[in-house]
């Protein structure tokens, strides 16, 4: 069966350290996977897109790899700030442009 | 960036009613929104994709009877939530694409209905 599964549902770090999240799919061949950030009560909001042929991309604090061998896409935030505490999902492309989504990791970042 | 907005926030209604939920974007051509479904501490659920002008397709599991979407113009869809009873309570939020720029999706702030 199709999943994408976020790795933990809550992740706690140390304000200035790098926060990874990690994206796994299975029985998928998405041509991109995105990242959103969703806030308590509020609409996602798109951060950064990967297509296939690309293994990695960059904007300012936000960097993403994406693995088609092994399904995987890792997110990461660097120099993590208290601001950057919210819900990070991990979308992918399924077909005729629907996103699936996954569950969703809780990133709590203490000063 | 593109902005879409999704009217009203917040909605409580009597069970038996149908309540109406607007999805606008405001500064682009929408061809395509799309309408999710939140519970707590969960993840998106695609309800339907809405198409300018057609049909909208909806989810295995979704009741189109139920859930009645329209797209009548490029930068707006509805979402009709008939009969409503508690256990359609939670938070519907839609998105929109532009086919002419990104693969982005661009998505409103979202609805909070609540059925008593």
């Amino acid at each position: 069966s199709q999943k994408i599964e976020q790795n933990s549902e809550a992740l706690n770090i140390q304000e200035g350290k790098t926060a990874t999240l990690t994206c796994n799919y299975t029985n998928y061949s998405p041509a991109y996977l995105q990242w959103y950030r969703q806030d308590p009560g509020r609409g996602p909001v798109f951060l950064l897109l990967i297509r296939e042929n690309e293994k990695e991309k960059r904007k300012e604090r936000l960097k993403v790899t994406f693995d088609t061998t092994l399904k995987q896409s890792l997110f990461h935030i660097t120099a993590s700030q208290p601001a950057d505490s919210a819900t990070y999902l991990c979308a992918l492309e399924g077909n005729t442009d629907k996103l699936i989504f996954g569950t969703g990791t809780r990133l709590q970042v203490f000063p | 960036g593109a902005v879409v907005s999704q009217h009203p926030s917040r909605v409580i209604c009597k069970s038996g009613t149908s309540v109406k939920i607007e999805c606008r974007s405001l500064d682009f051509q929408a061809t395509t929104m799309f309408w999710y479904r939140q519970f707590p501490k969960k993840s998106l659920m695609l309800m339907a994709t809405s198409n300018e002008g057609s049909k909208a397709t909806y989810e295995q599991g979704v009741e189109k009877d139920k859930f009645l979407i329209n797209h009548a113009s490029l930068t707006l869809s509805t979402l009709t939530v008939t009969s409503a009873h508690p256990e359609d309570s939670s938070f519907y939020i839609c998105s929109a694409i532009d086919r002419g720029w990104k693969d982005e999706q661009y998505f409103g702030p979202g609805t909070r209905l609540t059925v008593t």
